[in-house]
């Protein structure tokens, strides 16, 4: 069964980067699909960061465009994310999931979410 | 970026009950709307994708209708463990989600 487990800081300084990893197992992030960042802030707000797709290519959220990074290790089939220039604004739960572009862009696999304070 | 609302933040309904949640995006969105349902340890599971394709595993009890800008979820028989909050997605352009309807037993 495909499995998504986030891990990372809990505690990141204001103008510092956020730093966070997806480990996927029971399918190769090279086979197909697209991974992706999503998070929701306290209240509950969805919004979708970005993905790396199988072939390494991403897509941002315009509005995070300037700040984000999604990459890849293909030895560990895991991926990441770097947030820079971090408020308290991007105090979030963070989760990854598989999106499957053949079925409307969907997100058919989630992790469980890690939770990130931003905080001095 | 295309808007979605779901009108309803909660609704309270009993056991056996019939339960339609809303979405409506800001334009058309050709079909493309996802539901999730998310449990309150936070675990999100995929329900329905290109509004009323029900994803592997889920029950048959859920049924998604809808075109243009106004797409719904029915639950036909609520059982205890549909107890969650239920969220809309639009891929027409960029991925953006619906704010939430909390479902709660009355």
């Amino acid at each position: 069964d495909v499995q998504l487990q986030e891990s990372g800081p809990g505690l990141v300084k204001p103008s510092q980067s956020l730093s966070l990893t997806c480990t996927v197992t029971g399918y190769s992030i090279t086979s197909d699909y697209a991974w992706n960042w999503i998070r929701q802030f306290p209240g509950n707000k969805l919004e979708w960061m970005g993905y790396i797709s199988y072939s390494g290519s991403t897509s941002y959220n315009p509005s995070l465009k300037s700040r984000i990074s999604i990459t890849r290790d293909t030895s560990k089939n895991q991926f990441f994310l770097q947030l820079n220039s971090v408020t308290t604004e991007d105090t979030a739960t963070y989760y990854c999931a598989r999106i499957t572009t053949a079925m409307s862009y969907a997100m058919d696999y989630w992790g469980q979410g890690t939770s990130v304070t931003v905080s001095s | 970026d295309i808007q979605m609302t779901q009108t309803t933040s909660s609704l309270s309904a009993s056991l056996g009950d019939r339960v339609t949640i809303s979405c409506s995006a800001s334009q058309g969105i050709s079909n493309y709307l996802n539901w999730y349902q998310q449990k309150p340890d936070g675990t999100v599971k995929l329900l329905i994708y290109y509004t009323s394709s029900l994803h592997s595993g889920v029950p048959s009890r859920f049924s998604g209708s809808g075109s243009g800008t106004d797409y719904s979820l029915t639950i036909s028989n609520l059982e205890p463990e549909d107890i969650a909050t239920y969220y809309c997605q639009q891929y027409s352009k960029l991925l953006t989600f619906g704010a939430g309807t909390k479902l709660e037993l009355k």
